[in-house]
């Protein structure tokens, strides 16, 4: 248990699904991260929110929109998906630099879109 | 731009085998170097965190090294079991406040009996 709560933990949807992935932390951490994990593909960095704000997008493409009401929740929002988003999704979580800067992940999404 | 290369790539060793991964970085400027496990399917799981300051830490049969004048760290795993079996992934994080750590492509260690 790393204390980041991810769901739902596996997801079967169509693309043209709206659906939505969840991650929760009550860790006290302020910056919260998505991450795809493709088959035999490094991790990729999607986005970065530091005190709910958005401070990275790595080029993602708008039928992936993310969001972080607080620190503490954050959000994937999936909106005709191709089947080659079929992924597994990371979501993390750290402490600022008064701490270690200690990263946290949940178990993921694993999503399949058909 | 930071970058991180882990070695070997793939690593199949017999039970109670001493191990040692590598993992080398292009920039010294770093905050920390953090090491993880990852079982396939699943999240990953850190096993071990270095401050920039420090050379080492230890967590029960695993020790990861620190040598940032020649970007490198080394975990290294004492008398390994087959539930060690896993990909083993080192990420750093940069110094000067960014908060987007860079990921090595990891290790993908098995122990068979």
């Amino acid at each position: 248990e790393t204390g980041v709560t991810q769901t739902p933990r596996h997801l079967v949807m169509g693309m043209t699904n709206k659906k939505s992935l969840k991650c929760e932390q009550h860790l006290g951490h302020n910056a919260m991260y998505w991450y795809k994990q493709s088959a035999k593909k490094p991790l990729e960095l999607m986005f970065v929110y530091n005190f709910k704000e958005q401070t990275e997008n790595n080029s993602v493409p708008s039928r992936f929109s993310p969001e972080c009401p607080n620190s503490s929740h954050l959000f994937l929002h999936l909106h005709t998906l191709q089947p080659e988003d079929s992924a597994l999704y990371l979501c993390a979580s750290s402490k600022d630099r008064a701490n270690t800067g200690e990263l946290f992940f949940g178990e993921g999404s694993r999503l399949t879109v058909l | 731009k930071q970058e991180v290369t882990q070695i070997p790539a793939a690593l199949s060793v017999p039970e109670g085998e001493n191990l040692v991964l590598n993992c080398s970085f292009t920039d010294s400027a770093i905050y920390n170097l953090q090491w993880f496990r990852q079982d396939p399917g699943k999240g990953l799981t850190s096993l071990l965190l270095i401050q920039s300051s420090q050379r080492e830490q230890t967590s029960g049969r695993l020790n990861a090294s620190l040598d940032k004048s020649s970007g490198r760290s080394t975990l290294y795993i004492a008398a390994s079991q087959p539930g060690d079996s896993a990909t083993y992934l080192c990420a750093v994080l940069p110094s000067g406040g960014s908060y987007i750590p860079t990921f090595g492509r990891g290790t993908s260690l098995i122990v068979h009996p």
